[in-house]
């Protein structure tokens, strides 16, 4: 299976701030990941797939990159309403898997 | 629009089992499969298995291998997760969640709304 490490665990951060976090695949995943975006009690929320395309409906201060093994979800101006856990997922094969999430707080 | 809603709160003691539903509408329900994924408190997601929407071929994680079953209902639009022999480390709040296409991308646009299944004695 494909293990995902995501880092950080957690953050804190300001209004405004430019927010980058960070997974690394441990084998190559071409640009197969996704990223969710998890509030208090709710479900979780796509933010983006193949790597970098946004999903529909997504703020575009949300973005992506990488490809391989190291995989980047930016967020370019941080919002309250961004206050959540974030997660990846590697999808190239079964079993999809997920990295443990980074908390962000504001 | 696409919905999944799932059945509601379980609480069972250990060494029993639970059997929770996913109703699915609002698209074409053989074209596409469902996913079942658990959270455990404070955990990221973990993916249990995948059901074929076509043909109800079925592929499980390795670590649920003999305790789970998943199966449909075509007439009633309805995917079903079945856990066995529960453990309290089998708390968690169990999604189905729909494939992002026809072709099995397994990420996900569309999840249930969760179902909190509560190991105890």
């Amino acid at each position: 299976d494909i293990q995902m490490t995501q880092s950080p665990s957690s953050l804190s951060a300001s209004v405004g701030d430019r927010v980058t976090i960070t997974c690394r695949a441990s084998r190559g995943i071409d640009n197969d990941v996704a990223w969710y975006q998890q509030k208090p009690g709710k479900l979780p929320n796509l933010l983006i797939y193949a790597g970098s395309t946004l999903q529909s409906g997504v703020p575009s201060r949300f973005s992506g990159s990488g490809s391989g093994t190291d995989f980047t979800l930016t967020i370019g101006s941080l919002q309250p309403e961004d206050v959540a856990t974030y997660f990846c997922q590697a999808y190239l094969s079964a079993p999809p898997t997920f990295g443990q999430g980074t908390k962000v707080e504001v | 629009q696409v919905q999944l809603v799932q059945s509601g709160t379980e609480v069972k003691k250990p060494g029993a089992s639970v059997k929770v539903s996913c109703k699915a509408s609002g698209y074409t329900f053989s074209s596409y499969g469902i996913s079942w994924v658990r959270q455990a408190p404070g955990q990221g997601p973990e993916w249990m298995g995948w059901i074929s929407g076509y043909n109800g071929k079925t592929k499980y994680a390795q670590k649920f291998q003999g305790r789970v079953t998943m199966t449909m209902s075509t007439s009633t639009s309805t995917f079903y997760m079945e856990l066995r022999s529960l453990r309290s480390d089998d708390t968690a709040v169990y999604y189905c969640a729909r494939d992002w296409d026809v072709w099995g991308s397994l990420f996900f646009e569309y999840w249930g709304q969760g179902t909190l299944v509560t190991v105890s004695s």
